[in-house]
């Protein structure tokens, strides 16, 4: 696609619920990230995918938390059981090449989950 | 560790007014240093960068200058425009990390009034 979309846009979640995000990054990217970006705060680094392999999951908060890109494009963000403190913008950047910061990512408009 | 600080918005100004936003940082190294821009109701977007010591990144009227000494990386624009209104962060990528994953501050709010 033309750029990096993301699902659902809003999501509404009763604390202990399971949720799941999804990410479609540009085609043929190699390169996917996980941000998450509590209200008025810098978007913060969850997990790293390079093709199909989750090459680093230091970011994530707890063991809850789970991702994942099966066959190397489309990524899904898992929260089990949630929590108030999970209430934040998720978003998902793609990028050409596996060290191409250099050019930038391209980010989604972002999930917005509020746990209650 | 590394980290980011940005001033605090919102800033609030007038158009055609000149804009700074402060960023600095402590990294250790030689990080790559960027300013995103979040639009409303859209994705981040890399507005410009600089990877090297005094390397000035400039894209749309704006400009920030690479400063090791100081270990800074301000945002500037010369005159605004109420479109320019958005949130703007100041990020960094450690050279010593080969994935690329960016560290931000916590953004700040321009809001520019005709």
């Amino acid at each position: 696609g033309a750029g990096v979309s993301q699902s659902p846009r809003y999501k509404v979640a009763k604390r202990g619920q399971d949720v799941a995000l999804r990410c479609d990054p540009i085609s043929g990217h190699v390169s996917l990230f996980w941000y998450q970006q509590a209200l008025g705060q810098g978007p913060e680094f969850l997990t790293y995918f390079q093709n199909e392999a989750q090459l680093d999951k230091s970011g994530l908060p707890s063991d809850r938390f789970f991702a994942e890109r099966p066959e190397g494009s489309v990524s899904t963000l898992k929260i089990q059981r949630t929590q108030q403190e999970d209430s934040a913008v998720y978003l998902c950047a793609s990028s050409l090449g596996e060290d191409r910061v250099y050019y930038g990512y391209t980010f989604g408009s972002g999930t917005r989950l509020t746990v209650v | 560790g590394n980290s980011v600080t940005q001033m605090e918005g919102p800033v609030t100004l007038s158009e055609e007014a000149f804009l700074t936003i402060n960023c600095t940082y402590t990294a250790t190294g030689y990080p790559s240093l960027f300013w995103y821009v979040q639009y409303p109701g859209e994705g981040l977007q890399l507005l410009l960068k600089a990877t090297k010591a005094d390397d000035k990144g400039s894209n749309k009227g704006f400009e920030a200058t690479y400063r090791k000494e100081t270990t800074s990386f301000h945002l500037e624009k010369g005159s605004v425009q109420v479109s320019d209104s958005a949130v703007y962060f100041c990020a960094l990528r450690k050279t010593t990390d080969s994935w690329g994953k960016l560290q931000f501050g916590a953004g700040t709010q321009v809001v520019v009034t005709p």
